[in-house]
């Protein structure tokens, strides 16, 4: 039973170009969404959150973007650069609390030079 | 100066016996957590405590025992070891509501011979 999916598992883009990693979630209770980030090796990192009271919330070249009647959130990383190379996941939380959140399997995103 | 610190890294042991890993995060955080991220990359919480209390038990084998002293430490201890808990296991601790997420640790990977 999963409620939070990322559908493509590896996501391959030109450097100065646009990423846009993509999220579905099933569960309309859900009211609060994150990226993160992981590198090998290393524990994920907050990238950025948005609240379903939100369609939009952008941070320097992080814009997530939620479509809560579809339930689809997704992320887009413009210009992308070769650090931006790393496993992306979504997680969805409960209540407007960041506890128990609920993550997604990650795509990978390879920002080739 | 790490915000949440898990030791050891690495672990490797034989089925059947005991361990534990430890986690300590200076974040003034007051809910911790262990998540498990297996051989498919699924992020799957295990546990979560707010304030030294346990808060969510997801249903996992009461040969895995979570201990937290204080609200700074998260201990994880797994009796009688089997090959499926080979795995990596996540700290990570949080605020109990807040924007940011989580902060993780670097993981400790564990591998049962």
């Amino acid at each position: 039973d999963q409620q939070v999916k990322q559908n493509s598992p590896s996501l391959s883009v030109q450097e100065g170009r646009i990423s846009i990693l993509n999220c579905d979630y099933t569960n309309s209770m859900f009211d609060y969404f994150l990226w993160y980030k992981k590198y090998p090796a290393e524990g994920p990192t907050f990238l950025i959150s948005i609240s379903s009271i939100k369609d939009k919330n952008e941070d320097g070249r992080f814009t997530v973007f939620l479509n809560k009647s579809a339930k689809h959130l997704s992320l887009h990383i413009v210009p992308s650069q070769p650090g931006d190379s790393a496993v992306y996941f979504c997680a969805a939380g409960y209540g407007g609390a960041t506890n128990k959140l609920i993550f997604g399997t990650g795509t990978l995103l390879a920002v080739q030079p | 100066d790490t915000a949440v610190s898990q030791t050891p890294k690495y672990l490797v042991t034989q089925m059947g016996n005991d361990k534990s890993i430890k986690c300590e995060q200076n974040l003034g955080h007051d809910t911790m957590y262990w998540y498990k991220q297996d051989s498919k990359k699924f992020l799957k919480i295990m546990f979560s405590y707010n304030n030294k209390e346990l808060i969510i038990n997801e249903t996992v084998p009461n040969r895995f025992s979570p201990k937290s002293p204080d609200k700074a430490h998260l201990n994880l201890h797994i009796n009688s070891l089997e090959l499926g808990d080979s795995a990596v296991y996540f700290c990570a601790s949080s605020f109990w509501t807040g924007e940011n997420g989580y902060t993780f640790g670097s993981g400790t990977r564990l591998t049962v011979v």
